[in-house]
């Protein structure tokens, strides 16, 4: 079975600044995939990088970089430059490939609030 | 837009009431896929289509609920004698038929709540 883990209590950090959201997975598919979704209150599910399992290279979408840590399982999402409209619930997810259904697991999330 | 619509966004009804949700997804996706979110947690996996068959269901997934998607394009969400147990947000998600990543696109989610 597939596992998602996301320990941290709420998150705070400044304007400007770099933080990062831990997320450590437990899964015994060879191949699978690892995304983060950005959970605003309004509700909607952004998605906002991804990382496979066979990927050499840290994943990068702008301000988000994924550390992929494959020994370790773990795939933190690190945010540079933290803007006040990164607040929100941040949830780390995983899919593996069956060739037919790519359901997602998710985490419980955390809360990111950014402090101007 | 052309992004996954839900309706209704917010549905509030009465402990034994049926209830029926509705998901667009992205035109020319062909999986969708069904969420539910309870407060203080992450979605969790209820159903899936590829176009108008429904491939898997979850456990969570009772009796009382069914899902459909007639032609393999809108799919519907129907709650019969609804619980307390399923207030909660219902996302639906849609992605393209990949041989690798699935990149899900979801809803903005209607939240039920259950008097």
């Amino acid at each position: 079975a597939q596992k998602i883990t996301q320990t941290q209590p709420g998150m705070f950090v400044q304007e400007k600044e770099a933080v990062t959201l831990d997320c450590t997975y437990d899964t015994s598919d060879p191949s699978y995939g690892l995304f983060w979704y950005k959970q605003p209150s309004s509700g909607e599910m952004i998605f906002l990088i991804y990382q496979g399992s066979y990927d050499q290279q840290n994943a990068t979408e702008g301000r988000y970089s994924l550390n992929f840590q494959k020994a370790r399982k773990s795939a933190n999402l690190v945010i540079s430059a933290s803007q006040l409209g990164d607040s929100a619930m941040y949830f780390c997810a995983m899919s593996h490939y069956t060739g037919a259904n790519s359901k997602l697991t998710f985490g419980k999330g955390i809360t990111l609030s950014v402090r101007p | 837009d052309t992004g996954v619509s839900q309706d209704p966004r917010h549905k509030i009804t009465k402990r034994g009431q049926n209830v029926t949700f509705r998901c667009d997804p992205i035109s020319e996706h062909n999986r969708l896929y069904w969420y539910r979110q309870t407060l203080g947690q992450g979605p969790e996996f209820l159903t899936y289509f590829q176009n108008e068959a429904q491939l898997e269901k979850s456990r969570l997934l009772s009796d009382r609920f069914s899902a459909e998607r007639p032609k393999g394009s809108f799919s519907t969400l129907e709650i019969q004698r609804t619980e307390q147990g399923d207030s909660a947000m219902y996302l639906c998600a849609s992605s393209r038929d990949s041989h690798t990543h699935d990149e899900q696109f979801f809803g903005p989610g209607t939240r039920l709540t259950v008097l």
